[in-house]
């Protein structure tokens, strides 16, 4: 079946380090990836997505691209902020019975100081 | 902008009620989804529905059931609540078209089972 690893957290950098979270896949087909981000206290928000290979998804100085001949989607800030800290989601999508299912990675918890 | 409503941000229940978690949503989307979250699991996915009246159970369906009656509406239903059963739980919607689309989240229902 299809399977999401992330990096385990937490990620502790100092405000205005680079920002590198890995993310590799096992999937069958094609998936369409995504990167989700979850603030303290609230649901999950998307943060970026690509749905081909080589492609490049960005939003709000993160990007992260769709690396087939390496399974990744590692996402990546040139310079990351306090307010960036969160916990970070990977996720791949297959398509069952006409709904698009997410598989989700366990999450990076990202700690940003100032 | 899509917007997932969860009736509940936090709601404390006894063991052996029945539970009702509602998820309301404004963007006529075909899928909804119920998720549950904890610590160290990730998203482990409930239920899932493509259509009015129909639903699949995802990974952790034991325990819990839902209903959609209404395209915009799916509830989550904890027939008999187990103080296993504490945990953040999130909604989700996607419309139907392709497995490209994301899935937007509501801020999510923090349940506390005594």
């Amino acid at each position: 079946g299809n399977s999401v690893t992330q990096m385990e957290g937490p990620v502790t950098l100092s405000e205005e380090a680079f920002l590198t979270i890995n993310c590799t896949y096992t999937a069958t087909g094609y998936p369409s990836l995504f990167w989700y981000v979850q603030y303290p206290g609230e649901g999950l928000q998307l943060l970026l997505k690509a749905t081909k290979a080589d492609d490049k998804g960005s939003n709000k100085g993160f990007e992260a691209t769709y690396r087939k001949e390496t399974t990744s989607f590692h996402l990546e800030k040139g310079s990351v902020q306090v307010s960036d800290s969160a916990v970070y989601f990977c996720a791949l999508s297959e398509v069952r019975n006409a709904g698009n299912m997410l598989t989700f990675g366990g999450g990076t918890r990202l700690m940003v100081k100032p | 902008d899509v917007k997932v409503t969860q009736s509940s941000r936090y709601l404390v229940k006894r063991t052996g009620e029945k539970v009702f978690l509602e998820c309301v949503q404004d963007m006529d989307h075909e899928n909804m989804f119920w998720y549950r979250q904890d610590p160290g699991l990730g998203l482990r996915l409930i239920y899932f529905s493509y259509d009015v009246k129909m639903k699949e159970k995802g990974d952790i369906p034991e325990g819990y059931s839902v209903s959609r009656e209404k395209k915009e509406r799916f509830s989550l239903i904890l027939e008999s609540a187990s103080t296993n059963q504490t945990s953040m739980y999130l909604c989700a919607s996607s419309s139907g078209q392709g497995g490209y689309q994301p899935q937007h989240f509501g801020d999510g229902t923090r349940l506390s089972i005594l």
